[in-house]
């Protein structure tokens, strides 16, 4: 069935390092796959995203990768921050959609010691 | 400044009273959705409009209804609450690419 979910409940990190947070797919038909930020008592928020052509794209301090043969996207922050504790989702949105459906995992918790 | 306006913020409802969660998009978008937020658990489509004119259900419609009053407002009404409804809703609004999302409505129904 339908499903994306995260290895991971929770990651705490050391200010300065860098975190990397995973996230599995079950969707072959996915072909757009985006990472949000929710911080506390806001809307989840954009952070990057990436289409099934491509393996990498790169942001600011942020990176995430696609490898398609086995399903796994993963989003690596370069340098943590304090401001980068919220959770995040990875989500997907299935080509059999036409792009107006977004399913989203369950969320992984950052926390960033300082 | 540009985004999504949620109302209200906060709501407590008894079981079996209704109420409506507003939505204002001023992007111009053409779509916009309904999700609801429950602890552990990641966000879930109620119900969505591809465009103005249109509604369709999502995951989780059972216990709700929408409107899309105009391309720029998306209602979600609950005809008569349960506790099961008591959630955190969120409304989004997209283009082409992702969502952009209002701050939320935290709802307890008692």
């Amino acid at each position: 069935g339908e499903s994306v979910g995260l290895h991971l409940p929770t990651l705490s990190v050391q200010e300065g390092d860098n975190s990397i947070i995973n996230c599995a797919y079950s969707n072959s038909a996915s072909d757009y796959f985006i990472w949000y930020k929710q911080e506390s008592g806001k809307g989840p928020q954009f952070i990057i995203d990436i289409r099934s052509n491509m393996d990498k794209r790169q942001g600011q301090r942020v990176t995430v990768l696609l490898n398609k043969t086995v399903k796994h996207l993963s989003l690596q922050i370069a340098a943590t921050q304090p401001g980068d504790s919220a959770v995040y989702f990875c989500a997907e949105s299935p080509l059999y959609t036409g792009g107006f459906k977004t399913i989203f995992g369950a969320g992984t918790r950052l926390f960033v010691k300082a | 400044n540009a985004g999504v306006t949620q109302t209200p913020k906060f709501q407590v409802l008894k079981t079996g009273q209704s109420m409506t969660l507003q939505c204002a998009q001023d992007m111009n978008h053409n779509s916009m959705y309904w999700y609801r937020q429950d602890p552990g658990m990641g966000l879930r489509l109620i119900y969505y409009s591809a465009s103005e004119g249109t509604t369709d259900k999502g995951e989780v419609p059972n216990g709700y209804n929408v409107s899309r009053l105009n391309k720029r407002e998306f209602s979600l009404r609950l005809e008569s609450a349960a506790p099961s409804q008591t959630s955190v809703y969120f409304c989004a609004s997209k283009e082409d690419s992702p969502l952009h999302f209002g701050n939320g409505t935290r709802l307890t129904v008692t």
